[in-house]
């Protein structure tokens, strides 16, 4: 069964600082990984999928890496503001999605 | 439409009650995906569906639980007999299917589900 783990669990940066987020997962053979992130009390929003054929993928000043072969996913947000805040989780796809449990960010204005 | 549509957004039962959650997914979407939700964890996988069929229902909890999908578009969630444990935010995802089940997905705002 497909573990994902995410570390740390909470976050809390000043405005400004380079935010890393980590992820682990324990079955390698895996299609693709989906990063998301939650609002309190909204739906998932999706922000990045790395397929397992790709290292890496950049949206503005998100970066998301994938190692599969260690079972690892790092998320860099650049430059963090008081927007970011939100919980991020990070899912791998071995058909469906299996969830780690999230890295709740807050960014202090 | 333009993006998956749950309804209802928050529903209050009684213990013991029956209770349908509904799902529109993408226009387009093939695939289909509920999850559940607790306070201050990840979306736990219920079922998936392809299509009008459940490919995999693993992860429905009990025989409490079943979900639906008739002409391979909206989907109901059922869940019979609720107890105070079936309380939790419950999300659908739809995604492109392409041959493998490799496409992004896109979740709605979930339904949160209360039983008294």
């Amino acid at each position: 069964k497909q573990e994902v783990t995410q570390i740390p669990a909470a976050l809390s940066v000043p405005e400004g600082e380079n935010l890393v987020l980590n992820c682990s997962f324990t079955d390698s053979a895996i299609y693709n990984l989906q990063w998301f992130r939650q609002d309190p009390g909204k739906g998932l929003t999706s922000l990045l999928l790395i397929q397992s054929s790709q290292r890496e993928q950049t949206s503005g000043r998100l970066n998301a890496s994938l190692d599969k072969s260690s079972g690892r996913s790092t998320l860099y947000i650049a430059a963090s503001q008081p927007g970011d805040s939100a919980t991020y989780l990070c899912a791998v796809h071995d058909y469906k999605l299996s969830f780690g449990a999230g890295t709740t960010v807050t960014v202090r204005a | 439409g333009a993006g998956v549509s749950q309804t209802p957004s928050n529903k209050v039962t009684e213990k013991g009650k029956y209770v349908e959650l509904r799902c529109d997914p993408i226009s387009g979407h093939t695939a289909l995906y509920w999850y559940r939700q607790s306070l201050g964890q990840g979306p736990e996988f219920l079922i998936y569906f392809q299509g009008t069929g459940a490919a995999d229902d693993s992860g429905l909890p009990n025989d409490r639980f079943f979900a639906v999908r008739p002409e391979g578009s909206v989907s109901t969630l059922k869940i019979q007999r609720t107890e105070r444990g079936d309380s939790a935010v419950y999300l659908c995802a739809s995604s492109f299917f392409s041959g493998a089940p490799t496409g992004e997905l896109f979740f709605g705002e979930g339904s949160r589900l209360t039983v008294l």
